[in-house]
């Protein structure tokens, strides 16, 4: 069975400092992993893909097959990062979520 | 353009009651999904809809949650005989395509007392 494990509940960090969400999954097959934002009382959005391979406000995220990883990384923390992050797996079917990392970025 | 819109935003109801709950979703996105996310988790897969079928039901926990589609736009997803572990917040998502991005609703908060 596909599974998201997002390792850390809460991850609070400075403005400034470099950001790590964790991201590692199990998946028979080549998967195409999703990021998901939902900012405070806004609905859950998607970030980024890894398909794409782009960066989107500053973040990126590479597909690390041997350790089966998805980190989600920005080298600069800005405020307005602060939310809840999730890692995910894709259809068939719908999403397959993890339970999500609370990121705070400290003034 | 609107996006995904759900009804009611939140909805509280007793014990053993009949719930329904409402998903609009973006004009012609074929594909539409609905979640269910409980306080501290991520959202969980309920079922997918590809027009006006549903492709895919397999995360409906028993058989007293049923969801339709019928005319392919705006879905309803049904709970009958709610129980207290019913409550959560119900995210309806849909997209362009069956691979395509899911864009989410609001949700609709569901309080079981």
């Amino acid at each position: 069975a596909q599974r998201v494990t997002q390792p850390e509940k809460l991850l609070s960090v400075f403005k400034g400092a470099p950001v790590e969400l964790k991201c590692n999954y199990s998946y028979s097959g080549s998967p195409e992993l999703f990021w998901y934002v939902q900012y405070s009382r806004q609905r859950l959005q998607l970030l980024l893909r890894h398909i794409s391979r782009e960066s989107i406000k500053g973040f990126t995220a590479d597909l690390n097959k041997g350790e089966t990883s998805f980190h989600l990384k920005k080298p600069f923390a800005q405020e307005e990062d602060s939310a809840m992050y999730y890692c995910a797996l894709p259809p068939p079917g719908g999403l397959t979520f993890g339970k999500g990392t609370h990121l705070i970025i400290q003034p | 353009g609107a996006g995904v819109s759900q009804t009611p935003s939140n909805k509280v109801t007793e014990k053993g009651k009949y719930v329904e709950l409402r998903c609009d979703p973006i004009s012609g996105h074929t594909a539409l999904y609905w979640y269910r996310q409980s306080l501290g988790q991520g959202p969980e897969f309920l079922i997918y809809f590809q027009g006006t079928g549903a492709a895919d039901d397999s995360g409906l926990p028993n058989d007293r949650f049923f969801a339709v589609r019928p005319e392919g736009s705006v879905s309803t997803l049904k709970i009958q005989r709610t129980e207290r572990g019913d409550s959560a917040m119900y995210l309806c998502a849909s997209s362009s395509d069956s691979g395509g991005t899911q864009y989410f609703g609001p949700g609709t908060r569901l309080l079981v007392l």
